[in-house]
C-alpha cells in the first residue's frame, strides 16, 4: 500500500510570497496518478492539479506542479489572499482500484 | 450547471444503519463513475468507494469493506451509500464525487458535493 507524506503540516506565509508544498510517496507511483487539492474551511476539496503537473480547469497559473522521482512538489509562485487553505496530494491505482490522499499541509497567514 | 447534493446524514447509534444519497445534476450522469470521500472532524480525506459508470463495478476501502454498499440508479441520477454496522470511527462527512472523464475511474475527483455528516455515537 503507498502511503503520501506531505511536509511541512503547517506552513506560515504572506500574501506575495513563493511557497513549495511536498508529498513524498512510500513507493514508485506512475506521475499520471497524482493530483493535487484545496480544501478551505467548510468547504469540498477543489482539483488543483491532476497528472503531477496539469492544471485543472480555470485553476491560475500561479499553481504548478512537478515531479522527481516519488517526490511531488505543488508551488504557488505568488500567495494571494484566497489561497490560505488544506493542500492535499492523491494517488491513483489499479488492481484493484485505489486512492490515497496525503495527511495534508495546511497553509497559513503569517 | 453541474451539481452533486448529498443527503441522509444524522446521528446513528453504533452498530446501525444509514444510507446517504447523493442526487446529480446538469451532466450525463449515466456516463460517469462516482465515488464516496470522507472527512473525520478536524482529519485529512479518505476515499471510500468507487462504483463505475454502468453500476456493474464496485471497489471499497479495506475500512469499509464488507460494511458499505456503494450504487446507483442512472434513470433519477442518483448514487447511494448504504452503511451498515456502523462504528464511531465511522464519523464524518461524507462526499460524492465525480472523476474529470467520463467512464473511467482511474482519475482524479473535479466535482464534489457540500457533502454530508454522519455521526455515530451512543
Amino acid at each position: 500500500e503507498i502511503v503520501l507524506t506531505q511536509s511541512p503540516g503547517t506552513l506560515s506565509l504572506s500574501p506575495g510570497e513563493r511557497v513549495t508544498l511536498s508529498c513524498r510517496a512510500s513507493q514508485s507511483v506512475i506521475s499520471s496518478n497524482l493530483a493535487w487539492y484545496q480544501q478551505k474551511p467548510g468547504q469540498a476539496p477543489r482539483l488543483l492539479i491532476y497528472g503531477a503537473s496539469n492544471r485543472a480547469t480555470a485553476i491560475p497559473d500561479r499553481f504548478s506542479g512537478s515531479v522527481s522521482g516519488t517526490d511531488f512538489t505543488l508551488t504557488i509562485s505568488r500567495l494571494e489572499p484566497e489561497d490560505f487553505a488544506v493542500y492535499y496530494c492523491q494517488q491513483y491505482d489499479n488492481s484493484p482500484p485505489r486512492y490515497t490522499f496525503g495527511q495534508g499541509t495546511k497553509l497559513e497567514i503569517k | 450547471q453541474m451539481q452533486l447534493v448529498e443527503s441522509g446524514g444524522g446521528v446513528v447509534q453504533p452498530g446501525g444503519s444509514l444510507r446517504l444519497s447523493c442526487a446529480a445534476s446538469g451532466f450525463n450522469f449515466g456516463i460517469f463513475a462516482m465515488h464516496w470521500v470522507r472527512q473525520a472532524p478536524g482529519k485529512g480525506l479518505e476515499w471510500v468507494a468507487v462504483i463505475s459508470y454502468d453500476g456493474d463495478n464496485k471497489y471499497y476501502a479495506d475500512s469499509v469493506k464488507g460494511r458499505f454498499t456503494i450504487s446507483r440508479v442512472n434513470s433519477i441520477n442518483t448514487l447511494y451509500l448504504q452503511m451498515d454496522s456502523l462504528r464511531p470511527e465511522d464519523t464524518a462527512v461524507y462526499y460524492c464525487a465525480r472523476p474529470v472523464e467520463s467512464f473511467d475511474w482511474l482519475l482524479p475527483f473535479d466535482s464534489w458535493g457540500q457533502g454530508t455528516l454522519v455521526t455515530v455515537s451512543s
